[in-house]
């Protein structure tokens, strides 16, 4: 199957700086991407769905100015979580699709955040 | 409103017996299924998809998925477990909303096969 990098795959942070997360498909073009958190044995909670070129849709309750999604190109796509708190420590994993609904997504391999 | 559902949270099965996991959703229109698996902290791996068809989807590692559209289910099965199949499951359906196709799963399900 295609491949999605995600980097770092661990992270620790101070409490109020900032951590940037990287998604990259590297063998095709992903015109949508998908950012996920993930809680100690907990589904996959959809933070925002981007599309190259335009803004994401962020889901209802995810703080669009904390958790900042640029999907510049179609091989990159980056989260911020901007001025982290310990509660933001998770699982953060993100995915990309080609075109099409009928496209399966293909997935990083997910980003330990903790906030100290 | 679209939603998935695995009503298992574990699934407990002996090494060599035929496993089943369960999904029901519920979608407008044309549903977009999929299942995928998970080891422990690491991303999601892709294992099949029902888009249109025949009913019956095979997909990676000798599993396969029944779409039953009168029951609204994607189970899915395979005829003999292995232990290496320990993992957690998800499945996930995909729809168009607004502008952008959204993907959202189930809750889960984990399953253990024992020697």
């Amino acid at each position: 199957g295609a491949v999605v990098s995600q980097h770092p795959s661990r992270v620790i942070c101070k409490s109020g700086t900032s951590v940037k997360i990287e998604c990259r498909s590297l063998d095709f073009q992903a015109t949508t991407m998908f950012w996920y958190r993930q809680f100690p044995k907990k589904s996959l909670m959809l933070m925002a769905t981007s599309n190259e070129g335009s803004k994401a849709t962020y889901e209802q309750g995810v703080e669009k100015d904390k958790f900042l999604i640029n999907h510049a190109s179609l091989t990159l796509s980056t989260l911020t979580v901007t001025s982290a708190h310990p509660e933001d420590s998770s699982f953060y994993i993100c995915s990309a699709c080609e075109t099409g609904l009928n496209t399966e997504a293909f997935f990083g391999q997910g980003t330990r955040l903790t906030v100290v | 409103a679209q939603s998935v559902a695995q009503p298992e949270d574990q699934v407990n099965v002996a090494e060599g017996n035929p496993l089943t996991v369960k999904c029901t959703y519920s979608v407008s229109g044309n549903p977009y299924l999929f299942w995928y698996v998970q080891y422990p902290n690491r991303g999601l791996q892709f294992l099949l998809k029902y888009i249109t068809g025949d009913n019956l989807v095979k997909g990676s590692y000798g599993f396969e998925a029944e779409f039953n559209k009168s029951q609204t289910s994607f189970h899915l099965k395979k005829p003999s477990a292995l232990v290496s199949d320990s993992a957690l499951y998800f499945c996930a359906v995909r729809f168009k909303r607004g502008s952008q196709g959204n993907l959202i799963f189930g809750k889960g399900t984990k399953l253990s096969v024992k020697p």
